[in-house]
């Protein structure tokens, strides 16, 4: 089956510390695989995207990297901010059109 | 451009009750999704439309969730009786043609409360 594993948090940084939270996937043929954001009260943002292996996606200092020998798609940014405090989500589209979300991991910053 | 619109923002209501949630795509987007997510959890699909037709529907609970897209463009969700165990944000979502490399757009959501 299809399914998303994500890094459990809360996770609280110190404003410039580094990131990285673990997304691991189960999925059948070739995902696209996603970063989502959540800012409270609001609903899903796409943060970046990768379509097929080895691709990177970034935006906004954040990155991942598409891993189909590691079956991941971890986030990182080298110096985080408080605006980067948010809920974080990976999710992967099997070839089809149905999405997979993770449960999330909760970030803080702290200045 | 404008973002996927919903309403209302918040509502309470009590057990037993009926409830039903607007959502407004983005403009040309063919595929429309509805997601409920409970505190603490990632968005769970209840239904996909793609146009007026409904793609997947296998996680609605259909005893009490109903959802429709006339037009193939604006979509409601209603429940009807509501039970405690949905209290939740119900997220709507659309994208351009639903292909599995495409992000979805979501909207603020709506976020429930049974009492």
């Amino acid at each position: 089956g299809n399914s998303v594993t994500q890094m459990e948090g809360p996770v609280t940084l110190s404003e410039e510390a580094f990131l990285t939270i673990n997304c691991t996937y189960t999925a059948t043929g070739y995902p696209s695989l996603f970063w989502y954001v959540q800012y409270p009260g609001e609903g899903l943002q796409l943060l970046l995207k990768a379509t097929k292996a080895d691709d990177k996606g970034s935006n906004k200092g954040f990155e991942a990297t598409y891993r189909k020998e590691t079956t991941s798609f971890h986030l990182e940014k080298g110096s985080v901010q408080v605006s980067d405090s948010a809920v974080y989500f990976c999710a992967l589209s099997p070839t089809g059109n149905q999405f997979y979300f993770g449960t999330g991991t909760s970030l803080t910053v702290i200045p | 451009e404008a973002g996927v619109a919903q309403s209302p923002r918040y509502k309470i209501i009590e057990k037993r009750q009926s409830v039903a949630f607007w959502c407004n795509p983005i403009s040309g987007h063919a595929t429309l999704y509805w997601y409920q997510q409970i505190l603490g959890q990632g968005p769970k699909l209840l239904i996909q439309f793609q146009n007026n037709g409904v793609v997947d529907d296998s996680q609605l609970p259909k005893d009490r969730f109903s959802a429709e897209r006339l037009k193939g463009v604006d979509s409601t969700l209603k429940i009807q009786p509501a039970k405690l165990e949905d209290s939740a944000v119900y997220l709507c979502a659309s994208s351009q043609t639903g292909a599995g490399d495409q992000p979805q757009h979501f909207g603020d959501g709506t976020r429930l409360s049974i009492l």
